[in-house]
């Protein structure tokens, strides 16, 4: 069964170090998400990503984040100077034309 | 815009049982999509269910069903024969249209399946 792929499964970085989060979807799909969950908390929307360009993005998704997909299959997030709320269980997910959106396992970021 | 509601933060049955988790909706839309999501404690989001508006039949997956009511916007799932390794989160979610959508998620039901 198809599954989207995300690495590394635990990232722990220096606090204001940049991190690249990585994504591969399923590779039919035609829409891309970032989500993240803190700890204990409710699944938050980032950003969506269709045709090569961002569609819609949250509150959240401020200058330090930013997302590419670089070769048409890999689809990163990339967190600039990251802050200890930074934190958080990242996830990726992909829709096809069955409307069912599968996630990666996600990527834990610990900031320190 | 959407809000997903999960009013119940935990609950717990016996093994073998059937437990109902619950989940209200709010939206103008009249075509969109509703998901299940389990998280276990590994923390992956594992699709569970999936119903489309426009269908008036409840969707099934082997033990798991939904009760879609349209009208009163709810989508409550079902676990029938309940076992040890549906202990989970569950989450309700809402997307307004495929395509270019985001999923909006509920609280959570925390499972507990008792041996």
């Amino acid at each position: 069964e198809p599954e989207v792929t995300q690495t590394p499964s635990h990232q722990v970085t220096q606090m204001g170090q940049e991190v690249i989060l990585r994504c591969v979807p399923i590779s039919n799909h035609l829409y891309f998400y970032w989500y993240r969950q803190i700890l204990g908390q409710k699944v938050e929307f980032l950003v969506s990503f269709y045709n090569n360009e961002i569609s819609e993005k949250s509150e959240i998704f401020d200058d330090q984040f930013s997302v590419e997909r670089p070769d048409g299959s890999n689809f990163t997030l990339k967190i600039r100077s990251t802050k200890l709320e930074d934190s958080a269980m990242y996830f990726c997910a992909s829709i096809g034309r069955e409307v069912e959106a599968f996630f990666g396992q996600g990527t834990r970021l610990t900031v320190v | 815009a959407q809000t997903v509601t999960q009013s119940q933060p935990e609950m717990s049955v016996q093994e073998a049982e059937t437990v109902t988790l619950s989940c209200t909706y709010d939206t103008s839309e009249n075509n969109y999509y509703l998901f299940w999501y389990k998280q276990p404690p590994s923390r992956q989001m594992i699709l569970v269910i999936r119903q489309e508006a426009y269908k008036q039949q409840n969707a099934t997956e082997n033990r798991f069903s939904v009760n879609f009511q349209k009208a009163a916007k709810s989508f409550s799932l079902k676990i029938s024969d309940s076992q040890l390794g549906d202990t989970a989160m569950y989450f309700c979610a809402f997307m307004p249209n495929f395509g270019n959508e985001k999923l909006t998620f509920g609280t959570g039901t925390r499972l507990t399946i008792i041996p």
